[in-house]
């Protein structure tokens, strides 16, 4: 089955220790999309990649970055985790609007940060 | 500033009535929307979307309505199941945008027996 899978799903690092996440999809898709969620808020978009390109959000900490080597793999490295980075990451995929269709964004299942 | 809001965090109906989850939006650029349902220790999955074209779209038990000059929507679940028990988010986006989506900080449904 065609699928966004996001690995581990739970992580846990200490205060200003690196971590990376990782994404991963069978999909083929174009897009794909990092989001952060905190409990009883709304998933907020940390960055995307079209294809190769790289578009980060205005308000994304600048301890937050992202890799997409190919098309089916994308990280997020978190370089000096802070408590206030606990949260769940969801990474999304989309066919993007060149595609055609809707803009339905495809979720992986999330990695749940916690910093010790 | 929440350009899409869902003001009910919560909303218990019972198995067999209809579920009524609503969502406003703020930016008149979004012109497609839709509506994802997540359960605990999942990402969130699509259910249903509609263009800012249509004011009604359907598929099976879910409906959603769209009211643009309110600047409004709604999600319709009838008749409510208990495995629809989970947290609906709203989402919006606007053409050009490459997809990106603006969610609401969801709706906890609970569906009882």
């Amino acid at each position: 089955d065609a699928m966004v899978i996001q690995n581990p799903r739970y992580q846990v690092t200490q205060f200003g220790k690196p971590v990376t996440l990782s994404c991963s999809q069978t999909l083929n898709h174009n897009v794909m999309y990092w989001y952060q969620q905190k409990s009883s808020q709304a998933p907020k978009l940390l960055f995307h990649y079209y294809d190769k390109d790289f578009n980060n959000e205005a308000d994304t900490p600048d301890n937050f970055q992202s890799r997409r080597p190919n098309t089916s793999f994308c990280f997020l490295d978190i370089r000096s985790p802070g408590l206030g980075d606990a949260a769940m990451y969801l990474c999304a995929t989309s066919r993007g609007p060149s595609a055609g269709g809707g803009n339905e964004q495809f979720f992986g299942p999330g990695t749940r940060l916690t910093v010790l | 500033d929440q350009q899409v809001k869902q003001n009910s965090p919560s909303l218990s109906v019972q198995e067999g009535r209809i579920s009524i989850l609503n969502c406003d939006y703020t930016n008149s650029m979004f012109d497609y929307f839709l509506w994802y349902k997540k359960y605990p220790a999942e990402g969130p999955t699509f259910l249903i979307s509609i263009s800012s074209i249509k004011d009604k779209n359907e598929d099976g038990r879910f409906t959603v309505f769209l009211n643009k000059s309110a600047k409004h929507l709604s999600l319709h679940i009838v008749p409510s199941q208990p495995g629809d028990s989970a947290v609906y988010f709203c989402a919006a986006s606007a053409l050009g945008t490459a997809s990106k989506l603006t969610f609401g900080t969801g709706t906890r449904l609970q569906v009882t027996l």
